[in-house]
């Protein structure tokens, strides 16, 4: 079993609509990230966050430790959107971070 | 904030060349610096764990010969793919970690061997 799982894989919108991506743990954790990967392109950090909730945009993060639980939210969503989603989680004490499959994103005008 | 920059964002090269790729933590002294390597439609992987002034621990099946890590200051990384070959074509990442508790990624560099 992954330590991370995200979910959905695929998600198909219509431009406007909110998104939800969530991404659960298996273990306790130091801080979770939710990165954008573009086509072809680079990373992109959204957020980086060890509790509560940031919001960036119209892009929301939330994180429920107890649960080990994270969601990343997408208000008034828009073919820019389109994008590939990923969780990455921090063990944090020099440990490495480990990765969720991603979650591609489509959103269709 | 913080920001790790990774150099170059794309590269394309011949067969048999190598190409180094740099990771560099612009304001912060990274103690630890990993590298990740992200194959089609999967995770990103770790590849190896670099740390100032020490040799590089490598994850298993990992060909430390082929992907040379240098960690030769607290704000420099670089990854050397040698003898670069088509299936090392692959997204490759840094991150960068801060007084051993946070962490930050650089944008990622796009390989490809033709």
């Amino acid at each position: 079993k992954n330590e991370v799982e995200q979910s959905p894989q695929n998600l198909t919108a219509q431009e406007g609509e909110f998104i939800t991506i969530n991404c659960s743990y298996s273990v306790g954790i130091s801080a979770l990230h939710w990165l954008q990967q573009h086509p072809g392109g680079g990373i992109v950090s959204l957020f980086m966050l060890s509790s509560g909730k940031k919001k960036h945009g119209r892009l929301i993060a939330t994180i429920n430790i107890q649960e080990k639980h994270s969601s990343l939210h997408i208000t008034a969503s828009h073919p820019r959107d389109s994008a590939v989603y990923i969780c990455a989680v921090d063990f944090g004490n020099n440990n490495d971070m480990r990765f969720g499959a991603g979650t591609r994103l489509t959103v269709k005008p | 904030g913080a920001v790790v920059s990774q150099h170059p964002s794309r590269v394309i090269c011949k067969s048999g060349t190598s190409v180094k790729i740099e990771c560099r933590s612009l304001d912060f002294q990274a103690t630890t610096m990993f590298w990740y390597r992200q194959f089609p439609k999967q995770s990103l992987m770790l590849m190896a764990t670099s740390n100032e002034g020490s040799k590089a621990t490598y994850e298993q099946g990992v060909e430390k010969d082929k992907f040379l890590i240098n960690h030769a200051s607290l704000t420099l990384s670089t990854l050397t793919v040698t003898s670069a070959h088509p299936e090392d074509s692959s997204f490759y990442i840094c991150s960068a970690r801060y007084m051993g508790v946070m962490a930050f990624f650089g944008q990622g560099t796009r390989l490809t061997v033709v």
